[in-house]
């Protein structure tokens, strides 16, 4: 099955400064999706973008995806010591089936 | 706002035992999934479901059932726990692309 992998596994930076984090994934996708988890917590939804665009945006979040590469980087624009989780790429399995494939994680700590 | 519980977050259960691990949403999804997450190998998909009653096997089954008999429940079985299910059990419910995510199970199976 295809499996979203994100580089790099940990990312530790300093607050203010921007992070980026890239996830690539080996088959046709309908759409990728950005997840963040905190420590011991549930993912939540951050972003989606379809297969037909290639940005998109929602506050300091920015995400590209170039199909042609397979891949898709999420970018965190002035980075706030609450920015400190873990994120996961998601790509949908096969269409109609509304699975998700999750990549491994990027760690990402922001240092106040 | 769309809300996903799970009934324990923490659970510690010995080997052999039967374990249930309980999940609801409340948003009258269609599909509901169970996930463990493990370090270094991510989320992985154990069963889904698409409808009552109705389940499908993901990529790591062996070791687990799953039953839905109402819409919003979807619960997670180990049947005769092992110490390699000690993991972080996360369920999630979508109704379309995007998945809902309750705040998951951390099983210690000693």
């Amino acid at each position: 099955s295809q499996q979203g992998e994100e580089d790099p596994q940990a990312l530790s930076i300093q607050e203010g400064e921007n992070a980026t984090m890239n996830c690539s994934y080996k088959t046709s996708i309908n759409n990728l999706q950005w997840y963040r988890q905190n420590s011991g917590r549930g993912l939540v939804h951050l972003i989606l973008i379809r297969s037909n665009e290639r940005e998109k945006h929602s506050g300091r979040l920015r995400v590209t995806l170039d199909t042609s590469k397979k891949s898709s980087s999420l970018l965190i624009t002035a980075s706030r010591a609450a920015d400190t989780a873990s994120y996961f790429c998601a790509t949908d399995a096969r269409q109609g089936a509304q699975k998700l494939v999750f990549g491994q994680g990027t760690r990402l700590t922001i240092n106040p | 706002d769309v809300k996903v519980t799970q009934s324990s977050r923490y659970l510690v259960k010995r080997t052999g035992e039967k374990v249930f691990l309980e999940c609801v949403q409340d948003m009258d999804h269609e599909n509901m999934f169970w996930y463990r997450q493990d370090p270094g190998l991510g989320l992985r998909l154990i069963y889904f479901s698409y409808d009552v009653k109705m389940k499908e096997k993901g990529d790591i089954p062996e070791g687990y059932s799953v039953s839905r008999e109402k819409k919003e429940r979807f619960s997670l079985i180990l049947e005769s726990a092992s110490t390699n299910q000690t993991s972080m059990y996360l369920c999630a419910s979508n109704q379309g692309v995007t998945q809902y995510f309750g705040p998951g199970t951390r099983l210690l199976v000693l």
